[in-house]
């Protein structure tokens, strides 16, 4: 089963809107990471955040993380009809060397 | 310019047509790794590499093989394509630290028909 499970599945905002996604994990972590994907392109890493980290910022992203509640979310800030893409989480469980698990992803449209 | 560079971009084949897709990086990577994406199911891969010579299965590895003889390459290797394997392949490295981010190729989408 997936590692990390993203939360919505799609998300449609008005550009200058707020969006927010959310990402699950079963295990332990080193670190969760998110990535962009463009439509049928490569996935491009945004932001890491380690497990002994509650917030990160870069730029307009936002990324929290509750261990406690093995989750965590991104925001994006101010969106912009160049930020609609597909959203992915990916989580660095402990022991597991480099790999990276991904969740399904959320796939966010930004309307002009 | 650092990156990942797939080939072919697209390719549509036969069943039982043996094929490979090459994969390069000019970052010095020590780790790579092979990934498959598929509609409602994400990405899920196939194999890893930690190192030259050094390759693992990862969670979907039937019908699939690698090799690693040079630390820049990381072909795969479909030996006997089905209809299953239609799938957008992607490449990723990474400096090898765990958890480090991985850079990705542009993908290859595979047609087997």
């Amino acid at each position: 089963s997936q590692q990390g499970e993203e939360d919505p599945q799609a998300l449609s905002i008005q550009e200058g809107e707020n969006a927010t996604m959310n990402c699950s994990y079963k295990t332990s972590i080193n670190n969760l990471q998110w990535y962009r994907q463009n439509s049928g392109r490569g996935l491009v890493h945004l932001i890491l955040i380690r497990s002994n980290e509650r917030e990160k910022h870069s730029g307009r992203l936002r990324v929290t993380l509750d261990t406690s509640k093995k989750s965590s979310s991104l925001l994006i800030t101010a969106s912009r009809a160049a930020d609609t893409a597909s959203y992915f989480c990916a989580s660095s469980i402990t022991g597991a060397n480099s790999k990276l698990t991904f969740g399904k992803g959320i796939t966010l449209s930004v309307r002009p | 310019e650092a990156q990942v560079t797939q080939n072919p971009r697209y390719l549509i084949t036969v069943t039982g047509k043996k094929l490979t897709v090459t994969c390069s990086q000019n970052m010095n990577h020590e780790y790579m790794s092979w990934y498959r994406q598929d509609p409602g199911l994400g990405l899920r891969q196939i194999y890893y590499s930690m190192n030259v010579e050094v390759t693992d299965k990862g969670d979907v590895p039937e019908g699939y093989k690698v090799s690693r003889k040079e630390k820049r390459n990381f072909p795969l290797i479909l030996e006997s394509p089905s209809p299953n394997q239609t799938s957008l392949y992607f490449c990723a490295s990474s400096p090898g630290q765990a958890g480090s981010p991985l850079h990705f190729g542009n993908g290859t989408r595979l047609t087997v028909t």
